[in-house]
C-alpha cells in the first residue's frame, strides 16, 4: 500500500513565524500535491510538483512556497504565518502524469496560527 | 472558470440506496473521480470514469455522462460506516495529474 506521511498531525504556531510542513511518500510517485481543506470550501490546491525541483502554482499559492529536493519529500512553507492560514493541510501523491491515476493522501496536519 | 457542483448534504437510511450527483464546468475534461473522507481521516480514492457509462465496484457504482457534464456516485445497501463526506473531482489538464475537487457532500445515514 502507498504510504503518505505528514510530519505532524497537529501544529500550533504564532503569527509571523516561518512554518514548515513536511510530507514523505514511499512509492516512488512522480507527482506530489499540497491542499488546504476548510469547511464548506472543499480541497483547494496550493502547489504541486511533477518532478524533483519542479513546482507549479495551484489555485491559492499566495503566502506559501514549496520545496522538492528529493523525489519522496515535498515540503510546504508558510513564509510568515497569518491567522487566515489556520486550516487542515493535506499532502497527496500520484504515480505519474496520467489523469486516471488516483491521488493518495496523508492524514493531514491541522495547523493553528495564533 | 472551473466549477463542480454537488449537494452539501444527503441523508439516507441504513440498507437503502443513495445517489450523490456532481455537475462540472471545466475548461477541459480528463475524467471524473470520487473520493471518500471519514471525519478526521484522509480522503481515499473510490472510482474513476473517463468514458460515459456506469462503473461498478462492489456496493459502489459511478456514472458519467460527458455530454451532460454530469456524473453520480451510487451507494447501495448502505451501512453506518458509509457515513462520510464524498468528493467528486475532475481532471481538466492532460499535462499533469492536477484535479479540481468539489466542495463535498456529507452523507448522513439513519439507522
Amino acid at each position: 500500500d502507498v504510504k503518505v506521511t505528514q510530519s505532524s498531525r497537529y501544529l500550533v504556531k504564532r503569527t509571523g513565524e516561518k512554518v514548515f510542513l513536511e510530507c514523505v511518500q514511499d512509492m516512488d510517485h512522480e507527482n506530489m500535491f499540497w491542499y488546504r481543506q476548510d469547511p464548506g470550501l472543499g480541497l483547494r490546491l496550493i502547489y504541486f510538483s511533477y518532478d524533483v525541483k519542479m513546482k507549479e502554482k495551484g489555485d491559492i499559492p499566495e503566502g506559501y512556497s514549496v520545496s522538492r529536493e528529493k523525489k519522496e519529500r515535498f515540503s510546504l512553507i508558510l513564509e510568515s504565518a497569518s491567522t487566515n492560514q489556520t486550516s487542515m493541510y493535506l499532502c497527496a501523491s500520484s504515480l505519474s502524469t496520467d489523469s486516471n491515476q488516483p491521488q493518495h493522501f496523508g492524514d493531514g496536519t491541522r495547523l493553528s496560527i495564533l | 472558470g472551473q466549477s463542480l457542483e454537488q449537494p452539501s448534504e444527503v441523508t439516507a437510511v441504513e440498507g437503502a440506496i443513495v445517489q450523490i450527483n456532481c455537475t462540472y464546468q471545466t475548461s477541459g475534461f480528463y475524467g471524473l473521480s470520487w473520493y471518500q473522507q471519514h471525519d478526521g481521516g484522509a480522503p481515499t480514492f473510490l472510482s474513476y470514469n473517463a468514458l460515459d457509462g456506469l462503473e461498478e465496484t462492489g456496493r459502489f457504482s459511478s456514472f458519467l455522462s460527458r455530454s451532460d457534464s454530469y456524473g453520480y456516485l451510487l451507494l447501495q445497501e448502505l451501512q453506518m460506516k458509509d457515513s462520510a463526506s464524498y468528493f467528486c473531482a475532475v481532471g481538466h489538464d492532460n499535462r499533469d495529474d492536477k484535479i479540481i475537487f468539489g466542495k463535498g457532500t456529507r452523507l448522513h445515514i439513519l439507522p
